[in-house]
Formats: C-alpha cells, structure tokens, sequence
C-alpha cells in the first residue's frame, strides 16, 4: 500500500478556511485518495475521496496535483465542530485501506 | 437507517475471562471490517470480510482472537483468553465497496 504524510497538528481560525495537506508520492495508478475524520471519542467518519480530478460534496473539497503524488483536502468555513484527527489515506478500491497516525486539527475561536 | 450498530458499548473483564464483540452492519453492504484503536498504535486494522467471507485477517494480533460473519447482518469478534493489553476502543464499519465505510460508535474494552 502507498504510504502517506501528512503534518501531525495543524490550527485554523473558526469560520476560516482549513487546508490540510497529505503527500502521497508513491501512489499507483489505480490508487484512490481518500479522507476521513475522527471526532473525539467517535467512529471515523467518511469524507470524501478522489482518483485525479477535483472533487467536492457537502462536507469539503479535495484537491489532487497533476502528478497525483499530493492532496489537499479543504474545509471552506472550519466551524469548532471540525476540530478532529483528519486521515489521508491511499488504496485501490478493491483492497483494504490503513490509516495513519493523521493531523489533528485544532479550530480556534 | 440505524447505521452499524455494535454492543455492548463498554465492557470490562478480568483477564482471562472470554469477550465477544457483537456488530451488525448497514443492510446491503458487502463488506465488514473490524478494527482496534489505542493511543500508542492509532487505528488498526484487524479483519475484514466480503459477503461472509474473510479476506484479510493479517491484522489479528494473535490467536486468541477470532472474528466470524455468519450470516450479512451480524459479524462477532472474541477474544479467548483476554489480557490487559487488549484494552482498546474496538470499531466495527460496512461498506458496499472498499471505499466509503461506515463506522459504528465502538465498543471500549477494559480487561483488568
């Protein structure tokens, strides 16, 4: 499985926007991006996930390089109910996904 | 829907005793996973199934751990015999692919 890097601890001002980043640089071709968040003492929680191009829902955008090998996954207005641990994860669709250690996102009033 | 529904929601043992994990997952979905979390290793993938049946199981510290699907609605996970060290929050998921799983809210294990 690809690994991923992501920074351990990041902080955004509430109503700011929150750009969290994960390099991915030995990514395959048949690899998936996704991303997921856990909320203090709560299950995962799916956020969204993409293969090349751009993606956006409800929740967040994600951002993919041309050359796939990082992502940035931004929240457009962070409120202090995003504060969380935010997991980069790269699999193929087919196969299980491991997640990492994260970045814990503090969201500052 | 009620989403993955795991029990009990806590549970403490004395070592030695037997634990079984309970977890049923969204109606429809293929596949079931079982993972472990604790401070020191995060989140760990332990087993998961695809209609019923074990795929991947190298995530299964050790033998005293065994997980079983069946039938599609209800998957266990026992361990035999219990030891402090597998205090952990233990979160069942579903998915109908490998992508967008579903957690349940965990069930948190204390073995004295």
């Amino acid at each position: 499985d690809a690994k991923t890097t992501q920074p351990p601890s990041m902080d955004c001002a509430e109503g700011r926007a929150a750009n969290l980043p994960c390099n991915h640089s030995t990514i395959s071709g048949n690899e998936y991006v996704y991303w997921y968040r856990q909320i203090h003492s709560q299950g995962p929680q799916y956020i969204i996930h993409g293969l090349k191009n751009n993606e956006t829902n409800e929740m967040a955008s994600l951002i993919i390089t041309e050359d796939r090998k990082s992502s940035t996954l931004i929240l457009p207005h962070a409120t202090l109910r995003d504060t969380a641990v935010y997991y980069c994860i790269v699999g193929a669709s087919y196969d299980k996904v491991i997640f990492g250690p994260g970045t814990s996102l503090s969201v500052i009033p | 829907d009620a989403g993955v529904i795991q029990s009990p929601r806590h549970e403490v043992t004395e070592m030695g005793q037997e634990v079984t994990l309970r977890c049923k997952p969204i109606s429809g979905h293929d596949y079931l996973f079982w993972y472990r979390q604790t401070m020191m290793r995060g989140l760990e993938l332990l087993i998961y199934f695809n209609n019923n049946v074990p795929i991947d199981d190298s995530g299964m510290p050790e033998d005293r751990f065994s997980a079983k699907m069946p039938n599609a609605s209800f998957s266990t996970l026992k361990i035999q015999p219990s030891e402090p060290r597998d205090s952990a929050v233990y979160f069942c998921a579903s998915s109908r692919l490998v992508d967008e799983q579903f957690f349940g809210p965990g069930t948190r294990l204390t073995v004295l």
